[in-house]
This record gives C-alpha cells, sequence and structure tokens, in this order.
C-alpha cells in the first residue's frame, strides 16, 4: 500500500501567484521529509527538505510545511514563475535510510 | 552540484539480452540507491547500498542484481531482459549524515523490444 500519496496529479497557476502542492502520508515512523522537482528525461532535483521535528522550512521563494497530526505536507512556491513547471514529487524517509515517494504532481505555471 | 553519472541515458535491447546500467558518484557517499520508475507512477526502491561490499533488495521485487566493489560505482543488471523490464531506472547516492537528501543522477531509459 502507498505509504505517500500526492493526490493532485496536476496544478496549473498564473505566474506570479502562489503555487501550493500538498501531500500525504500514512506512516508516523516517518521522520525527515524532502521535495523534489523533475523534467522530463532528466532525474529528481532535491528541493527543500523538513525535519519531523520541525513544522515549517524556508528556503527563498520555497516553504515547505509540515502537519504530523494530519500526517500532511505541503509545499509553497511564491511567486510561482515559468520556469516552475515541472513534475514534483514529495518524499518521506523511514528512521533509518529507506526513502518512499508520491506520485507527483505535473505543475503548469501559466505567462 | 551533486555529480551523479548514468550511462546509457537511453537503452532499446531485445529480449533475452544481458545489460548492465552504470552508475558512479565522484563525491565519496557511502550510501547508493536504484529505483525504478514508470510515467505517474512514484519511484519504487529495487535495490541500495550502505557501503562497499554491502547491497540489499527494495520493496519493487527484481530481477536484477547489484555490485558495489568501489564506493563510487554501484552497477545494475539484468541477466536476461523482458518487455517487463521497460522502464526509467535512476541511480541516487547521499552521504552519512542523518538528514541528508538523496542526490539523483540523469536515469536511464530503458525499452525491451
Amino acid at each position: 500500500d502507498q505509504q505517500v500519496k500526492q493526490n493532485s496529479p496536476s496544478l496549473s497557476v498564473q505566474e506570479g501567484r502562489i503555487s501550493i502542492l500538498n501531500c500525504d502520508y500514512t506512516n508516523s515512523m516517518f521522520d525527515y521529509f524532502l521535495w523534489y522537482k523533475k523534467y522530463p528525461a532528466e532525474g529528481p532535483t532535491f528541493l527543500i527538505s523538513i525535519s519531523s521535528i520541525k513544522d515549517k522550512n524556508e528556503d527563498g521563494r520555497f516553504t515547505v510545511f509540515l502537519n504530523k497530526s494530519a500526517k500532511h505536507l505541503s509545499l509553497h512556491i511564491v511567486p510561482s514563475q515559468p520556469g516552475d513547471s515541472a513534475v514534483y514529487f514529495c518524499a518521506a524517509r523511514l528512521t533509518g535510510n529507506q526513502f518512499y515517494f508520491g506520485t507527483g504532481t505535473s505543475l503548469t505555471v501559466i505567462p | 552540484e551533486a555529480d551523479i553519472y548514468q550511462t546509457p541515458r537511453y537503452l532499446v535491447i531485445g529480449t533475452g539480452k544481458k545489460i548492465t546500467l552504470e552508475c558512479s558518484q565522484t563525491m565519496g557517499h557511502d550510501k547508493m540507491y536504484w529505483y525504478q520508475q514508470d510515467p505517474g507512477m512514484e519511484l519504487h526502491l529495487i535495490h541500495y547500498s550502505y557501503g562497499v561490499n554491502s547491497t540489499e533488495k527494495g520493496d519493487l521485487s527484481s530481477e536484477s542484481t547489484v555490485s558495489r566493489i568501489r564506493t563510487e560505482h554501484f552497477p545494475l543488471t539484468l541477466e536476461s531482459a523482458r518487455p517487463s523490464h521497460t522502464s526509467q531506472y535512476l541511480c541516487a547516492s547521499r552521504p552519512g549524515q542523518t538528514n541528508s537528501p538523496l542526490h539523483f543522477g540523469n536515469g536511464t531509459r530503458l525499452t525491451v523490444t
């Protein structure tokens, strides 16, 4: 059964507005969460991460929020730019070394 | 920027052939991983290694094998390719620190005819 879920396969946002990508997980033993961006024919590129002891981490235009009680993770991109158009994967790590990925959300930023 | 290299980028091969997908990293990372991904699906872990001479199978049942003779090199071998092996194969590495992300190569797109 899938432990990390991204229920929105796609999202379209106007340039300059906020993009919010969501991720839900089921395993309370996950202790580290990450977001990756992927362009076609390339490997995923690391964007931002958050430890389970925090609820927010910010890096430039990217902010990740973690709600442990709801087992929910979100990525905010402000302001969105056309170059942000890509597939975004959330990932979670079990204590140790195994990472689990969602199915991805395809973000399109409309100029 | 992480330096992890996969070759070939694309491979079309006939059923029954033996193939090896190469993965090398220049960062001295202890931990290396192979993932398989189909379009619209999550990445599935097929093999991982925590260091030289250490390899483990992941959650996804796979007919592939791996070796880790040198820290920087983690090749994946399919002894007899089948159409069901058609997929994208992604190699990743990370250092030993607790909260460090995976760094991915650009992947190998394998098509078995």
